[in-house]
């Protein structure tokens, strides 16, 4: 079945400096990668997510790149603020539709 | 413009009693799905469901969990005599009918407790 592989773990940035985190999957036929933020005590919220057929999609401060060879995608958040502290979960459709996360990063942004 | 409705927010059951779990979906999703995130971890897909039909049940126990999804009314996620395992957060998401749309979008989830 499908694998996903998230890093880092956890990540501490200061406020206004950029966050990377980045996940590798061993299924070649997934063409879906949504982005997940959960923050305590809440369900995920889809932020941003890429279709395979491009390599980089853009919403304000956040992006994503795909690389369909090397079967990695990666979410950046640029001029990161307190309130963008929270857990992030990359995920990737399978053939049935199911989600497979991987197993999440802890963005702590310092003031 | 109401998201998709999960409740209760939080279950309290002793070992050997039966949970069941609700989820509305968004208007105009037709497709839903459960997940369990135990603690610390990702989520974990359980099952895929549609109005009357299931759709993959692959990531379900075999024993003491079972779900639908009827003509009318939420979709139920029940668990038969449960065990101190089973305390997890199950969310649920929808999305609409496939072929227009990939997104899921979650619930806010319940959290279940087995003492």
């Amino acid at each position: 079945g499908e694998n996903v592989e998230q890093h880092p773990s956890t990540l501490s940035v200061q406020e206004g400096d950029s966050a990377v985190i980045k996940c590798t999957y061993s299924d070649s036929a997934s063409n879906y990668f949504p982005w997940y933020k959960q923050e305590l005590g809440k369900g995920p919220q889809l932020i941003i997510d890429i279709r395979s057929n491009v390599g980089e999609k853009k919403d304000q401060r956040i992006a994503v790149t795909l690389n369909k060879t090397a079967k990695h995608f990666s979410l950046h958040i640029t001029e990161t603020q307190p309130e963008d502290s929270a857990v992030y979960f990359c995920a990737l459709l399978g053939s049935a539709r199911q989600l497979t996360f991987g197993s999440g990063t802890q963005l702590t942004v310092l003031p | 413009n109401a998201g998709v409705m999960q409740n209760p927010r939080h279950l309290v059951r002793r070992r050997g009693q039966e949970a069941r779990l609700r989820c509305s979906p968004m208007k105009g999703h037709s497709h839903v799905y459960w997940y369990r995130q135990l603690p610390e971890e990702g989520l974990k897909f359980m099952v895929y469901l549609q109005k009357e039909n299931i759709i993959d049940e692959s990531g379900m126990p075999k024993e003491r969990f079972s779900a639908e999804f009827p003509k009318e009314g939420p979709s139920i996620l029940r668990i038969q005599q449960v065990v101190r395992g089973d305390s997890a957060a199950y969310f649920c998401a929808s999305s609409p009918a496939p072929g227009s749309s990939y997104e899921q979008y979650f619930g806010p989830g319940t959290r279940l407790t087995v003492t």
